[in-house]
């Protein structure tokens, strides 16, 4: 595709219930980065793909969650347990050289 | 660890005046900066990025940002402000070389606001 496409764009999740946020990064691209954007805060760095090897998941929060791309290509962050404190947007990122494309995020709001 | 301080929460600039966003940074070596804009409903954008070389740097719709390695700062500015470029901008820092390209530091963020 033409850009990092999210999905979905909206969740409403009730506390305690999973969720699950896609990422299709730009075609090619081979590194993959989520992001973490609290009101009113910059982004906050969660986990780093290379390819389908995930480098680095040292931003993560919790063990609630968890961040895979099998297959080198789409991505999927999963939030077990959701509490309200998850509440944010989340942002996927791709890069080739080095410039990082954004997506417009999942906004996830917990009950 | 890296930082980055962006003192402004926003700036008021009048449409054709000139637009200052500051940022301050903190790295333990020599320090990889960039700036990133975002509108509303979209997503994060790049503008530009310091690495090496010359201080000043010249990046996307007309921005520049100023590297200053005595005073800690990589301000962001543009001679001639436009109405549309209303938006918010924010300041990254990745300090090399242990980290990848793309794990950056962000700071809170400034909004700008162009009045016509």
């Amino acid at each position: 595709g033409a850009g990092v496409s999210q999905s979905p764009r909206y969740k409403v999740a009730k506390r305690g219930q999973d969720v699950a946020l896609r990422c299709d990064p730009i075609s090619g691209h081979v590194s993959l980065f989520w992001y973490q954007q609290a009101l009113g805060q910059g982004p906050e760095f969660l986990t780093y793909f290379q390819n389908e090897a995930q480098l680095d998941k040292s931003g993560l929060p919790s063990d609630r969650f968890f961040a895979e791309r099998p297959e080198g290509s789409v991505s999927t962050l999963k939030i077990q347990r959701t509490q309200q404190e998850d509440s944010a947007v989340y942002l996927c990122a791709s890069s080739h050289t080095g410039e990082l494309f954004f997506g417009e995020g999942s906004r996830l709001t917990v009950l | 660890a890296q930082s980055v301080a962006q003192p402004e929460d926003q700036v008021n600039v009048a449409e054709g005046n000139p637009l200052t966003v500051k940022c301050t940074y903190s790295v333990s070596g020599n320090p990889y900066l960039f700036w990133y804009v975002q509108y509303p409903n979209r997503g994060l954008q790049f503008l530009l990025k310091y690495i090496t070389g010359d201080n000043l740097v010249k990046g996307s719709y007309g921005f520049e940002a100023e590297f200053n390695k005595s005073q800690t700062s990589f301000h962001l500015k543009k001679p001639s402000a436009l109405v549309s470029d209303s938006a918010l901008y924010f300041c990254a820092v990745r300090d090399p070389p242990t980290d990848s390209w793309g794990k950056l530091q962000f700071g809170a963020g400034t909004q700008v606001v162009v009045t016509p």
